[in-house]
């Protein structure tokens, strides 16, 4: 089955840790991103990447950093200087960044104790 | 910056009822439109989309219709189940901004009460 996945689906971070979280998908899609959910809010833009080995910063990038060296792979690393990075976490992907449908990922819940 | 504006918060309707929830977008250059649902602990599924030539699009017992000129559209939901109940999110996106970024409104908490 074609799908994006993300992993894990919950994370504890002990302050001054990096984490990293994964994002996969076997779409062919050309672009990704990732969002910040915090509860009672939208999702909000961290990162995206349009092409392999490039990537744009997005609303909220300070604290994160990402990379992508494969076509299906994007994932994303909160840093020590992420202040309040407990959150749930989305990676999306669509075909391109004309207006395509953008598929979703089940979400990572990152919990720092 | 762009933004979009969504309206109610929260929504709590009686089975069978129509549920309607509208949205505000503040940049003209947007061309494309999801609504996606999201349950709890759960990632976003698209339930429609609309694209900035057409001005309304049905599937079955959602529609959603785009006003241009307005900048708003609104997502229409008609003999509402128990199962409709989640988090609904508008979104735009227009093709020369940012990667075709989405950006999304703040979303509304639907209840369908049996």
């Amino acid at each position: 089955d074609g799908g994006i996945t993300q992993s894990p689906k919950y994370l504890f971070r002990k302050e001054g840790q990096n984490v990293t979280l994964s994002c996969e998908q076997n779409l062919n899609h050309d672009a990704m991103y990732w969002y910040r959910q915090d509860p009672g809010q939208g999702l909000r833009l961290i990162y995206y990447s349009q092409i392999v080995n490039d990537f744009q910063k997005g609303d909220i990038a300070e604290g994160y950093s990402v990379s992508r060296e494969k076509k299906e792979s994007f994932p994303l690393t909160v840093t020590s200087a992420q202040k309040n990075p407990t959150a749930f976490y989305l990676c999306a992907s669509r075909l391109d960044f004309l207006v395509t449908e953008a598929f979703f990922g089940q979400g990572t819940r990152l919990t720092v104790v | 910056g762009e933004n979009v504006e969504q309206h109610p918060s929260t929504l709590s309707v009686q089975e069978g009822d129509s549920a309607v929830i509208k949205c505000t977008y503040s940049d003209s250059a947007s061309n494309y439109f999801p609504w996606y649902k999201q349950e709890l602990g759960k990632g976003p599924q698209l339930i429609i989309d609309i694209r900035s030539n057409v001005g309304e699009k049905k599937d079955q017992r959602i529609a959603v219709t785009l006003n241009k000129t307005a900048k708003h559209f609104s997502l229409h939901i008609t003999e509402t189940q128990p199962e409709d109940s989640a988090v609904y999110f508008c979104a735009a996106s227009s093709t020369y901004n940012q990667g075709g970024k989405l950006i999304f409104g703040q979303g509304t908490e639907l209840s369908v009460k049996p």
